[in-house]
């Protein structure tokens, strides 16, 4: 079974600081791994993924095998990072399905 | 380009009542899907269409029905509703290149009481 472990339900950092997301999953095989944003009055929409290796809005995301973890990492936090953060997984390789954890609510204080 | 269009938006219902949430997209995906998302509980599949003619059950299916109208369209249907039910609902949908890239529809707030 799959499963996605998001430890903080909200995370309040300020303005300049920075932000780690924490995420960590459980899986036998061998995962790809996302983060997904819901910005306030928006729909959720994918920030990024592990294969892509890319930074997103400053956040970046690595894959640490050995801790099982997938954690956001963004240096310096902005006001309008204030969101709800998804970590999710999905066994890599043609169709699958993706797992979604709870959700991290992140607050950025001006 | 809609992308994922959901209605209605807001629902309230009543115990024992039947509705049928409406999803469509335009994106020419192969993949369909039903999330509901409570709090604490992130987001939790309910059903999927794999393809056109194709539905599987999800994580949390009981008390759902879906349907697979066409390549455009997924519904989800609730029989005889219940508190339980009560939740944010999303669809999905990804391409085949692609599937576990999900875009989202902005949502139906239903409410049963």
């Amino acid at each position: 079974a799959q499963r996605v472990t998001q430890p903080e339900k909200l995370l309040s950092v300020f303005k300049g600081a920075p932000v780690e997301l924490k995420c960590n999953y459980s899986y036998s095989g061998s995962p790809e791994l996302f983060w997904y944003v819901q910005y306030s009055r928006q729909r959720l929409q994918l920030l990024l993924r592990h294969i892509s290796r890319e930074s997103i809005k400053g956040f970046t995301a690595d894959l640490n095998k050995g801790e099982t973890s997938f954690h956001l990492k963004k240096p310096f936090a902005q006001e309008e990072d204030s969101a709800m953060y998804y970590c999710a997984l999905s066994p890599s390789g043609g169709y699958q399905k993706v797992t979604f954890g709870i959700g991290t609510k992140l607050q950025v204080i001006p | 380009n809609a992308g994922v269009t959901q209605t209605p938006k807001f629902q309230v219902l009543k115990t024992g009542q039947s509705m049928t949430l409406q999803c469509a997209q335009d994106m020419n995906h192969n993949s369909m899907y039903w999330y509901r998302q409570d709090p604490g509980m992130g987001l939790r599949l309910i059903y999927y269409s794999a393809s056109e003619g194709t539905t599987d059950k999800g994580e949390v299916p009981n008390g759902y029905n879906v349907s697979r109208l066409n390549k455009r369209e997924f519904s989800l249907r609730l029989e005889s509703a219940a508190p339980s039910q009560t939740s944010v609902y999303f669809c999905a949908s990804s391409e085949r290149n692609r599937p576990q890239v999900l875009h989202f529809g902005n949502g139906t707030r239903l409410t049963v009481t």
